[in-house]
């Protein structure tokens, strides 16, 4: 089945503890995504690749890094979380850019 | 970067009548147009979408239309259906970034 699938699903952490989420997609698709969707702001562009390692920022880049060695996985990485950055994160994947994209089912991380 | 507005945030409708959504974008780069549904607690699926050498398309009772003189794009849902509540976004893109609107929830009322 093709998809994107993203774990964990939920997170809890502290402050300051290292995480990665991670994102792998089955479908050869180039460009990936990150993207967090908070209340009332839709949703916002973390970090884009468009193959393997390219990567880039999107909107909403502070706190984040990103990596991308193979061109099926695109892992999220927080060195330092703080509770702004408690929200619903999509991964996203499509052909190539200016494509629709397939989102993973989501992590929602909590940052306490 | 680019903006894209959409509106209304909240809309409610009788079920079986018409729902339209509208976004405005303001790169004139822009070129692709999709729409996500998102079930509540469910990720984003793409419903359709529409290029800038088009006017507008269809797929059973969604329709989708873009102004590019305008820079505007709309969403319409005919004959709406209980299924058919969700949260739905609009996004544009013309490079390598995509931007989404802030969403509507769309409730239809059976």
């Amino acid at each position: 089945e093709a998809q994107v699938t993203q774990n964990p699903r939920y997170l809890i952490t502290v402050t300051g503890k290292k995480l990665t989420v991670t994102c792998s997609q089955n479908m050869n698709h180039e460009y990936m995504s990150w993207y967090r969707q908070d209340p009332g702001l839709g949703l916002r562009q973390i970090y884009y690749s468009m193959n393997v390692e390219v990567t880039d920022k999107g909107d909403v880049p502070e706190g984040y890094k990103v990596s991308r060695k193979e061109k099926r996985n695109f892992p999220l990485i927080l060195e330092s979380p703080s509770p702004n950055q408690t929200s619903l994160y999509f991964c996203a994947s499509s052909f190539r850019r200016g494509e629709g994209y397939t989102f993973g089912s989501g992590t929602r991380l909590t940052v306490v | 970067g680019e903006n894209v507005e959409q509106h209304p945030s909240t809309l409610s409708v009788q079920e079986g009548d018409s729902a339209v959504i509208k976004c405005t974008y303001s790169d004139s780069a822009s070129n692709y147009f999709p729409w996500y549904k998102q079930e509540l607690g469910k990720r984003p699926q793409l419903i359709i979408d529409i290029r800038s050498n088009v006017g507008e398309k269809k797929d059973q009772r969604i329709a989708v239309t873009l102004n590019k003189t305008a820079k505007h794009f709309s969403l319409h849902i005919t004959e709406t259906q209980p299924e058919d509540s969700a949260v739905y976004f609009c996004a544009a893109s013309g490079g390598n970034q995509f931007y989404f609107g802030t969403g509507t929830s769309l409730t239809v009322i059976p």
